[in-house]
């Protein structure tokens, strides 16, 4: 069956340093994948997405990586913030544009 | 731009009853929403895909008599519980991708937060 770890259902790192969160995939092939980014009571907020011919996507302090022969993504915030911390979310699309989502990694980062 | 309301935010209600939860974009149409649910501290789950003019599509295990789904127009798509039970109670996320140009992000609405009494 299909699924999607995140494998880390909390991160707790210190303000300043890099948070690294993955995201690992069986029996798919997404032909892209995306980050979202989930405060408590909120829908999600897409932040990236990368495409399976992909390695490497950045946006400001974040940074995605798609590894599709060991079907995994790794999402980075470097210099990270108190106003960082939320759940962050990966997605894989399935067809038809819906997707498939992770449980979430919850990051909490202290100052 | 890419803005998508939900209306309402919270709701609560008896058993029994039904409710009717509305999504809709606010800046631009979309042909297709989806409808997710999302229990504490868990991910969001498809329910549905809402399609406009035509019937929804529901993900393997979500009972389309109890969970209906109206599109009526590319700008509006609403979801309404009917016979609620405590079990419902959940968070329900609509999102949709705009007709036009970059297809593949979906924009989400805030979640309507429903408790069943």
């Amino acid at each position: 069956s299909q699924k999607i770890e995140q494998n880390s259902e909390a991160l707790n790192i210190q303000e300043g340093k890099t948070a690294t969160l993955t995201c690992n995939y069986t029996n798919y092939s997404p032909a892209y994948l995306q980050w979202y980014r989930q405060d408590p009571g909120r829908g999600p907020v897409f932040l990236l997405l990368i495409r399976e011919n992909e390695k490497e996507k950045r946006k400001e302090r974040l940074k995605v990586t798609f590894d599709t022969t060991l079907k995994q993504s790794l999402f980075h915030i470097t210099a990270s913030q108190p106003a960082d911390s939320a759940t962050y979310l990966c997605a894989l699309d399935r067809h038809n544009n819906d997707m498939r989502f992770g449980a979430g990694t919850r990051l909490t980062v202290k100052p | 731009g890419a803005v998508v309301s939900q209306h309402p935010s919270r709701v609560i209600c008896k058993s029994g009853t039904s409710v009717k939860i509305e999504c809709r974009s606010l800046d631009f149409q979309a042909t297709t929403m989806f409808w997710y649910r999302q229990f504490p501290k868990q991910s969001l789950m498809l329910m549905a895909t809402s399609n406009e003019g035509s019937k929804a599509t529901y993900e393997q295990g979500v009972e389309k008599d109890k969970f209906l789904i109206n599109h009526a127009s590319l700008t509006l798509s609403t979801l309404t519980v009917t016979s609620a039970h405590p079990e419902d109670s959940s968070f329900y996320i609509c999102s949709a991708s705009p007709n036009t140009g970059f297809q593949e992000t979906q924009y989400f609405g805030p979640g309507t937060r429903l408790l069943v009494l």
